[in-house]
């Protein structure tokens, strides 16, 4: 079973700021399957990221994804008030589809 | 629009059993693999199952903490799946989400399920 950790736990942030989310895989495994969401107090997640690159639909261009290896990026390049939200990595390859344990970004 | 809609959840023993149902719309439920994911209160996701439609046979994949208990299923003709929880534990409260497969672009509201004595 792949364990994914994300870093740092909280980040704390000013509207405007660029965030840098990590997630690290425990071993190798393939980009194609590595999704990010993010998911706002009382409400369902939604999906950002799916492929570790690719946007869902109707999501913003300053969230960008990227992969190395086994380390995994989520970036959010100017952070604006609805950005504020637990963001969780997970990845889909092969069941169990596990998440990572999330990195709630907060305003500062 | 797809939509998606838990009921079932709801207050029970440990060791005791609740279905949670999903009623869908807006997609080609015939072909659509579904999922369920919990979340315990203030804590994060955890994908709990996933059944493949039936030209796959609807066979299914469960986590393994609920593996042996759980049972997810699908009535085509309702479009409706759902998750027959047995042998019910205090870890298992928690929101029950139902989903489109993974990755996971649409989600119902969620319904609750605490189990405590």
């Amino acid at each position: 079973e792949i364990v994914l950790t994300q870093s740092p736990g909280t980040l704390s942030l000013s509207p405007g700021e660029r965030a840098t989310l990590s997630c690290r895989a425990s071993q190798s495994v393939s980009a194609d399957y590595l999704a990010w969401y993010h998911q706002k107090p009382g409400q369902a997640p939604r999906l950002l990221i799916y492929a570790a690159s690719n946007r869902a639909t109707g999501i913003p261009d300053r969230f960008s994804g990227s992969a190395s290896g086994t380390d995994f990026t989520l970036t959010i390049s100017r952070l604006e008030p609805e950005d504020f939200a637990v963001y969780y990595c997970q990845y889909y390859a092969i069941s169990p589809f596990t998440f990572g344990p999330g990195t709630k970004v907060e305003i500062k | 629009e797809v939509q998606l809609v838990e009921s079932g959840g709801g207050l029970v023993k440990p060791g005791g059993s609740l279905r949670l149902s999903c009623v869908t719309s807006g997609l080609t439920f015939s072909k659509a693999w579904m999922s369920w994911v919990r979340q315990a209160p203030g804590k994060g996701l955890e994908w709990v199952a996933r059944i493949r439609d039936m030209t796959r046979g609807g066979t299914t994949d469960y986590a393994p903490p609920v593996k042996g208990r759980f049972t997810i299923s699908r009535d085509d003709s309702k479009m409706t799946f759902y998750l027959q929880m047995n042998s019910l534990r205090i870890e298992d409260t928690g929101v029950y989400y139902c989903s489109t497969d993974v990755p996971v672009t649409d989600w119902g509201q969620g319904t609750l399920v605490t189990v405590s004595s």
